[in-house]
This record gives structure tokens, C-alpha cells and sequence, in this order.
């Protein structure tokens, strides 16, 4: 089975550039996660879709983040400006529902100068 | 008070004893439990679930939980330089499958 895919690896901007990032999750998972790790941290959730229906965004800075899971598979999250704060690895994972584990993707090291 | 809290580490033991992490969370509610382990530069992996109070076992590890005190832990016997990593505590808050990690113990297996 096939594990969480994301791309890019790497992303470096300039601050006040956008950037986007791609999840597809492993196949059948109905809930797809975005994630950022800052160094020294844990991951924060950004937020959730149960397919293609967003479940929690209470943690997503909507001002300058947006996030889509079209057809309820594969899933964009943009940053647009982005602050030298983004820097930060962007995880996606999946689950097969709201209630099981969770399975990280290699995840996208964003560095913003 | 943090929601979910790791000692940072970094927690030293030798090759071949058992190395004990904790994680102490806030959420009385909260009902899964999963210790994921991150590597330098990588991402986190899963390696155990735990939803009941006790014990759960899988190979050299243990996971052990106690909802009364909001406590669980990992154990890893028999541990090996190739354990060494970052251990990542996750606890399911405010309903749903809303994870909240800690940030983590830093493990090192010396020779």
C-alpha cells in the first residue's frame, strides 16, 4: 500500500511570495490532515477534511493560509504572503475516518527569507 | 498548563536497558493515544495506539496508559542505537480525531 504523498520536498521563497503544497493520501482514507512542525515542536494541526468537507480550521491562519480538497482525494494548501514565521515543514497525513490513526507524508521543509 | 507535555530530553540510556517516556495530557475527555517516532529530518511514524486503560504490547514496545491520572507512557526494552530518535506523544482532544502532540523526547541509545 502505497504511503502519504507530498510534494514539493523542499520550497525556499522570498517573504511575501506565495507558495503551494500537494497531499494525495493513502488510498481509501477519507480524512486528509495539513500539519506544521517549527523546529523543536510537535505538529500542529492546520486543518481537517472529511473528504471533501473541512472538519476543523480553528488553528489555520485564514488571513494568509487557504486550503482545498477537491473531489475529496488529493489536497493544496497556500500560503499568500508568506511571513518569514512560515518556515515550519508542512505535513499532510490521512486516516480512514475521523476516529482512526494517522499516517504522516514526508512532508514539504518551507524556508521563507 | 500545556495540553500535552514531554520532558524534552534528552533521556540517555545504554544499549540493551529499558528506556521509559512519559507523556502527562490535560483533556479528561480524550480517548486515543499514539506515540509516533520522528527521526532528524524525517517524519513522524507511527508505532502504537493505545485507547484503554493498561497495557499494550507490540515487540520490544509497551505502551501503558492510566486515564485517572492522565498519564501514559512507552517503554522500549532492549533498546538499540537505531532507536534513538525524537518520541512523539499525540492525544486526541475536543472530540473527533483532533491529535495534540507534545514536543517530544529526544532518545539516545548509547553504545
Amino acid at each position: 500500500e502505497a504511503g502519504v504523498a507530498q510534494s514539493p520536498r523542499y520550497k525556499i521563497i522570498e517573504k511575501r511570495q506565495s507558495v503551494a503544497f500537494w497531499c494525495n493520501p493513502i488510498s481509501g482514507h477519507a480524512t486528509l490532515y495539513w500539519y506544521q512542525q517549527i523546529l523543536g515542536q510537535g505538529p500542529k494541526l492546520l486543518i481537517q477534511f472529511q473528504n471533501n468537507g473541512v472538519v476543523d480550521d480553528s488553528q489555520l491562519p485564514k488571513d494568509r493560509f487557504s486550503a482545498e480538497r477537491l473531489k475529496g482525494v488529493d489536497s493544496t494548501l497556500k500560503i499568500q504572503p508568506a511571513k518569514l514565521e512560515d518556515s515550519a515543514v508542512y505535513l499532510c497525513a490521512s486516516s480512514r475516518s475521523n476516529y482512526n490513526e494517522q499516517f504522516f507524508g514526508p512532508g514539504t521543509r518551507l524556508t521563507v527569507l | 498548563q500545556k495540553e500535552v507535555e514531554q520532558n524534552s530530553g534528552p533521556l540517555s540510556v545504554p544499549e540493551g536497558a529499558i528506556a521509559s517516556l512519559n507523556c502527562t495530557y490535560s483533556d479528561r475527555v480524550s480517548q486515543s493515544f499514539f506515540w509516533y517516532r520522528q527521526y532528524s529530518g524525517k517524519s513522524p511514524e507511527l508505532i502504537m495506539s493505545i485507547y484503554s486503560n493498561g497495557d499494550k504490547e507490540d515487540g520490544r514496545f509497551t505502551a501503558q496508559l492510566n486515564k485517572a491520572s492522565q498519564y501514559v507512557s512507552l517503554l522500549i526494552r532492549d533498546s538499540q542505537p537505531s532507536d534513538s530518535a525524537t518520541y512523539l506523544c499525540a492525544v486526541n482532544t475536543g472530540g473527533g480525531n483532533k491529535l495534540t502532540f507534545g514536543t517530544g523526547t529526544q532518545l539516545k541509545v548509547e553504545l
